[in-house]
């Protein structure tokens, strides 16, 4: 069975930084995309950027580039995303999520989440 | 990239079907088979109902369907249930990014 069990909720204060984890099991890590979805409170899913842990060949969405880093330990079975230094606007919940896809044009494409995680909450306030 | 567009809400009484439309353009809907939707009920994880426009993951009712026209994609749940009150969210790749809509709120009357 497919397991995603994330970091517990964390309270933070402007400009500090953070990174949040993601422990996955039941499946081969290195092999498959794993990614971060953000919900911000009352607003709907955005998606940030997908890792292959195999090779840490990362993308992230446009919105997101430059601002989190997603990361990977496939010695550990472990994704990350990491602020450098947070900001209010960041409060929201994050999920992590297998991605897993299809082939276009000859490359394998992950675009869809079949397994996620249970969220972390992130709190940052002054 | 701007996000899908869905309906803020719908509604719809025990055993009914409804339908939640999402609308992309010509770079993302339009022109890849790779839409999916989930199921969001508050304070629990997403859950994949559909992916590449019309196939259900093992374990979704086949009460559950999706289908795609253009650059609109649609989420058809028949024989209503009270348990299928939740947030229903499109999703699109784009080629640079993959996009979810903004989200459809599904009361059960």
């Amino acid at each position: 069975e497919v397991q995603l069990v994330q970091s517990g909720a964390e309270v933070k204060k402007p400009g500090e930084p953070l990174k949040i984890s993601c422990k996955a099991s039941g499946y081969s890590f290195s092999n498959q995309w794993i990614g971060w979805v953000r919900q911000m409170p009352g607003k709907g899913l955005e998606w940030m950027g997908i890792i292959f842990p195999g090779d840490s060949d990362t993308r992230y969405s446009p919105s997101f580039q430059g601002h989190v880093t997603i990361s990977a330990d496939k010695s550990i079975g472990a994704a990350y995303l990491q602020w450098r230094s947070l900001k209010a606007s960041d409060t929201a919940m994050y999920y992590c999520a297998r991605s897993r896809g299809n082939f276009w044009n000859g490359y394998y494409t992950p675009y869809y989440f079949d397994s996620w995680g249970q969220g972390t909450l992130v709190t940052v306030s002054s | 990239q701007s996000a899908l567009t869905q309906p803020a809400s719908v509604s719809g009484s025990p055993g009914q079907s409804i339908t939640i439309s999402c609308t992309g353009t010509s770079n993302d809907i339009g022109a890849y088979n790779f839409v999916s939707w989930y199921q969001h009920h508050p304070g629990k994880a997403p859950k994949l109902i559909i992916y590449e426009v019309t196939n259900r993951p093992s374990g979704v009712p086949d009460r559950f369907s999706g289908s795609k026209s253009g650059n609109t994609a649609s989420l058809t749940i028949s024989g209503l249930q009270a348990e299928d009150e939740a947030d229903y969210y499109c999703s699109s790749y784009a080629i640079t990014s993959t996009l979810f809509g903004g989200g459809t709120k599904l009361t059960v009357l």
